[in-house]
């Protein structure tokens, strides 16, 4: 059984702090790792994809993963108001470049992030 | 031009009753999805489909089947309608061979189920 777990907080962060959202996985040949954004009423929003040890920098968003660890994180610096929000941490087995047909994503919980004004 | 599509956003129905859920991409991709996302906020991979294989999710029961009558289409049709299927319904689609982003996936914005 593939488990992906968060802590589902709430997890609050003063504006202009760095907030850390953290991820466990089960499944140790995970390949592909995912956060999502998820506002209350809204559908998932792909905000980072990450498929190798280490950092990835996208603007304010930084994800890091440890595949020995099983741990994947994500760092959100400057946080506004606007970043509260559900963050769902999403595992998958596929690698991306092998053929054959796409497994789908095993979703954590999810972690509530509140930025305080 | 929305790139995941799903109708109706809203579906009220009882107990019983079948009913269909539509979903289309227009990104080129692939490889589609549905999951569900129950009133804890839970999401789940129901099936996953490109016009080759359908991998089953095998705790959905038999009466969920998704269709697909082209690669952009996947609707999802559930038969004899029970109190717990109420939840919200995401369709989402991927690149599944290579490609510059392969396997992320983009969520539709969710049919909201509610069976009486």
């Amino acid at each position: 059984q593939k488990e992906v777990e968060q802590n589902s907080g709430p997890l609050s962060v003063p504006e202009g702090a760095i907030a850390s959202l953290n991820c466990t996985y089960s499944d140790r040949v995970s390949q592909s790792f995912f956060w999502y954004r998820q506002y209350s009423g809204k559908s998932p929003e792909l905000i980072m994809s990450i498929y190798s040890n280490g950092d990835k920098e996208d603007g304010r968003f930084t994800a890091q993963l440890n595949k020995a660890s099983q741990y994947v994180s994500l760092l959100i610096r400057d946080s506004q108001p606007s970043d509260s929000a559900t963050y769902l941490c999403a595992v998958s087995l596929q690698s991306g470049y092998s053929g054959g047909g796409a497994d789908g994503l095993t979703f954590g919980k999810g972690t509530h992030l509140i930025i305080q004004p | 031009d929305t790139a995941v599509s799903q109708t109706p956003k809203y579906l009220v129905t009882q107990m019983g009753n079948d009913k269909s859920i539509k979903c289309e991409q227009n990104l080129g991709h692939d490889t589609m999805y549905w999951y569900k996302q129950d009133s804890k906020k839970f999401l789940k991979i129901m099936f996953s489909y490109n016009n080759k294989e359908l991998i089953i999710n095998e705790t959905v029961p038999n009466r969920f089947s998704p269709k697909s009558p082209d690669k952009a289409h996947l609707n999802l049709h559930i038969n004899s309608l029970e109190l717990g299927d109420s939840a919200v319904y995401f369709c989402a689609s991927s690149q599944a061979r290579g490609g510059r982003a392969p396997y992320e996936q983009y969520f539709g914005p969710g049919t909201r189920l509610t069976v009486t």
